[in-house]
C-alpha cells in the first residue's frame, strides 16, 4: 500500500478480554516497530522486528503482551487480559532497513486507539 | 543510553510570531537527531533530521533545527507561525553504532493563536 496501515482505528474492549492489533508496513519495509502512546508520556518503545524476528522486544511492558510478523510484512500485536492501564494507542512504523541504518526515517499508521473499560 | 528532553509540554504563540521548541539531547556517541510532527488522528511524519552532514538543517513548511554539541541541543524554529501548525511535535534520537531504535521525547503541543 502507499502508506502503513493499522485496523481497527479505534478498539473498546472489556477488562480481562483479548485484543490484537494489526500493522500493515509499506511494501518492502524490513523493519517494523510498535510504540504505544499514552497521555502525556511521550512514544514508548514495545518491540522492534526486523524481517519476522524481533531482535528488540525489550519494551513489552509484561507476559500479556506479544507480536508476531509473519512474511516479513503483516504485524500482530496482541494483548491479553488487558487492564484499563492498556489504555492508550499503539502505533506502528516501518522503515526500509532498521538495523544499520540509524539515520533513516520512520513511517508511521495512524494508530488504534484502545480503551479498555 | 541515549535519551531527549523536551521543555514544555505546551508552547502557545500567536499566528506570524516566532517558533521555538526545545530538545535536549543525551548520548555517548554522536547522535542522529530527528523532528516529527503528529497532526490530529493521524500519524508521525517526519519534519527533518541531523545526520552530521551540517548543523542547520532545513525541514518542511518552513521549520528548521540546528544542531550545538556544545549545548546536547536540536531546538525546532519557524520564524512565523501559521495555524495549520499547531499539532504535536516530537523530538528523537538514535545514535550509530548502537541503538537504532528511535528513542522519543514526550512531545510539546504547539498552541497557535489567529
Amino acid at each position: 500500500g502507499a502508506g502503513v496501515s493499522q485496523s481497527p482505528s479505534n478498539k473498546v474492549t472489556e477488562k480481562g478480554k483479548d485484543v490484537e492489533l494489526r500493522c500493515d508496513p509499506i511494501s518492502g519495509h524490513t523493519a517494523l516497530y510498535w510504540y504505544r502512546q499514552s497521555l502525556g508520556q511521550g512514544l514508548e518503545f514495545l518491540i522492534y522486528f526486523q524481517g519476522n524476528s524481533a531482535p528488540d522486544k525489550s519494551g513489552l511492558p509484561s507476559d500479556r503482551f506479544s507480536a508476531e510478523r509473519t512474511g516479513g510484512s503483516v504485524s500482530t500485536l496482541t494483548i491479553q487480559r488487558t487492564q484499563q492501564e492498556d489504555s492508550a494507542v499503539y502505533l506502528c512504523a516501518s522503515s526500509l532497513a532498521g538495523q544499520g541504518a540509524p539515520n533513516e526515517k520512520l513511517f508511521f499508521g495512524s494508530g488504534t486507539q484502545l480503551s479498555v473499560l | 543510553a541515549q535519551s531527549v528532553t523536551q521543555l514544555g509540554s505546551h508552547v502557545s504563540v500567536s499566528e506570524g510570531a516566532l517558533v521555538l521548541l526545545r530538545c535536549n539531547y543525551s548520548s555517548s556517541v554522536p547522535p542522529y537527531l530527528f523532528w516529527y510532527v503528529q497532526y490530529p488522528n493521524q500519524g508521525l511524519q517526519l519534519l527533518l533530521k541531523y545526520t552530521s552532514a551540517a548543523t542547520l538543517v532545513k525541514g518542511i513548511n518552513g521549520f528548521e533545527a540546528e544542531f550545538k554539541k556544545s549545548e546536547t541541543s536540536f531546538h525546532l524554529t519557524k520564524p512565523s507561525a501559521h495555524m495549520s501548525d499547531a499539532a504535536e511535535y516530537f523530538c528523537a534520537v538514535t545514535r550509530s553504532g548502537g541503538s537504532y531504535i528511535p528513542t522519543f521525547g514526550r512531545g510539546t503541543s504547539l498552541i497557535v493563536h489567529p
